[in-house]
């Protein structure tokens, strides 16, 4: 599976729309871009995946370039609630065990 | 309950113990997976399983781990010998089938080895 890039912590303010960015210019075309967060003491949990379209959901968007080197997971109105740890993981489809890296710490602030 | 649950919560052990730790998918779910999270990183793959039988256990770092399941639903992980760098929070989580579809993770057992 190819390696992801993420910025080691952001911070966003509650209520504006958090972009977390992702790296993976080593993706092969049958790779899925996902992404889970953890919020403290939990364990992981889906928010959403795609392979070259965007995708939304109830929880978020993920916005994959043209290219699919990279990936943005969009929060659209953050709450002190989306405080975690959140991960880009790139998968071949089939594939049963996900590579996580270290992660974004996203941080709101009132 | 509807998710994935493991026990114990917390377990502290001497190091040389034997521990075994549980876990329990969701019901129906086929697939488990075992993971392994130090302090300050993401999740590192263990074993999964399809079934009762190990499907990949290439994520065990040595003999000293060992997991089964032997009716496809629970599953134990056991880990003989303890050493401190053991200590980990482990994480279980299951799926309806292998593959593509999204993980379900349990809470996870926080080991500390003494």
């Amino acid at each position: 599976d190819a390696k992801t890039t993420q910025p080691p912590s952001m911070d966003c303010a509650e209520g504006r729309a958090a972009n977390l960015p992702c790296n993976h210019s080593t993706i092969s075309g049958n790779e899925y871009v996902y992404w889970y967060r953890q919020i403290h003491s939990q364990g992981p949990q889906y928010i959403i995946h795609g392979l070259k379209n965007n995708e939304t959901n109830e929880m978020a968007s993920l916005i994959i370039t043209e290219d699919r080197k990279s990936s943005t997971l969009i929060l659209p109105h953050a709450t002190l609630r989306d405080t975690a740890v959140y991960y880009c993981i790139v998968r071949v489809a089939g594939n049963n065990d996900m590579r996580f890296g270290a992660g974004t710490r996203l941080t709101v602030k009132p | 309950g509807a998710g994935v649950s493991q026990t114990p919560s917390n377990k502290v052990t001497e190091k040389g113990k034997y521990v075994e730790l549980r876990c329990d998918p969701i019901s129906g779910h086929t697939a488990l997976y075992w993971y392994r999270q130090s302090l300050g990183q993401g999740p590192e793959f263990l074993i999964y399983f399809q079934g009762t039988g190990a499907a990949d256990d290439s994520g065990l770092p040595n003999d000293r781990f060992f997991a089964v399941r032997p009716e496809g639903s629970v599953s134990t992980l056991k880990i003989q010998r303890t050493e401190r760098g053991d200590s980990a929070v482990y994480l279980c989580a299951s799926t309806p089938r292998a593959g593509l579809g999204e993980q379900f993770f349990g809470p996870g057992t926080r080991l500390t080895v003494l």
